[in-house]
């Protein structure tokens, strides 16, 4: 089966632009996880879909992140202003319903740098 | 709420020695572990898990974990390390249908 696509691979913007980055999960997988991992640390949750709904967005810095799945497919994560600390990599995540019997996959992640 | 401690950020190994990281847990309630290893410019690859069956869980690439819940530990070890091992892994530990994860290791194998 296909794996979890996220696109761009790099991307190298300045401060106070704004950025997005895209995530198609595989087919038929309910749950949608964003992750942000900094260099040198873990990855740290974002922010968590059950199909276009929102489970969990508490760690989302909401003045300037947003994400969206309005299908209940692919998602959109969108930084604006970006600042220099969201230098990072963007991890995506699907889960065929977030059990975790059922496993995680996770996608080869967008590398952001803010300069 | 469920997290784990990972020790250690960097670990060197010499090529054929054992690999031993160390995961020790926090959680209210039986816990699903993860280790993941991520290789460089790729995302998280899942090396085995633990989800309450057998104690002792093997993985792919000769790694293997065994939970002990007298000590809260899921630690990870590879008997003979090989230079394609050289990455970084996680530990993680799944609660509210999502997954926490600890620091990471960075593996560096020497020749």
């Amino acid at each position: 089966e296909a794996g979890v696509a996220q696109s761009p691979r790099y991307k190298i913007i300045e401060k106070r632009q704004s950025v997005a980055f895209w995530c198609n999960p595989i087919s038929g997988h309910a749950t949608l996880y964003w992750y942000q991992q900094i260099l040198g640390q873990g990855p740290k949750l974002l922010i968590q879909f059950q199909n276009n709904g929102v489970v969990d967005d508490s760690q989302l810095p909401k003045d300037r992140f947003s994400a969206e799945r309005l299908k209940g497919v692919d998602s959109t994560l969108k930084i604006q202003p970006a600042k220099l600390e969201d230098s990072a990599v963007y991890l995506c995540a699907s889960s065929l319903d977030g059990n975790p019997e059922s496993g995680y996959t996770f996608g080869s992640g967008t590398r952001l740098t803010v300069v | 709420a469920q997290s784990v401690t990972q020790l250690g950020s960097h670990v060197s190994v010499s090529e054929g020695a054992l690999v031993l990281l160390r995961c020790n847990y926090s959680s209210s309630v039986p816990p699903y572990l993860f280790w993941y290893v991520q290789y460089p410019n790729q995302g998280l690859q899942l090396l085995l898990k633990y989800t309450s069956a057998a104690t002792l869980v093997k993985g792919i690439n000769g790694f293997e974990a065994e939970f002990k819940k007298s000590e809260t530990s899921f630690h990870l070890t590879k008997p003979s390390a090989h230079m394609s091992d050289a990455a970084e892994y996680f530990c993680a530990v799944s609660g509210n249908n999502r997954l926490a994860f600890g620091k990471g290791n960075q593996v560096v194998v020497i020749p």
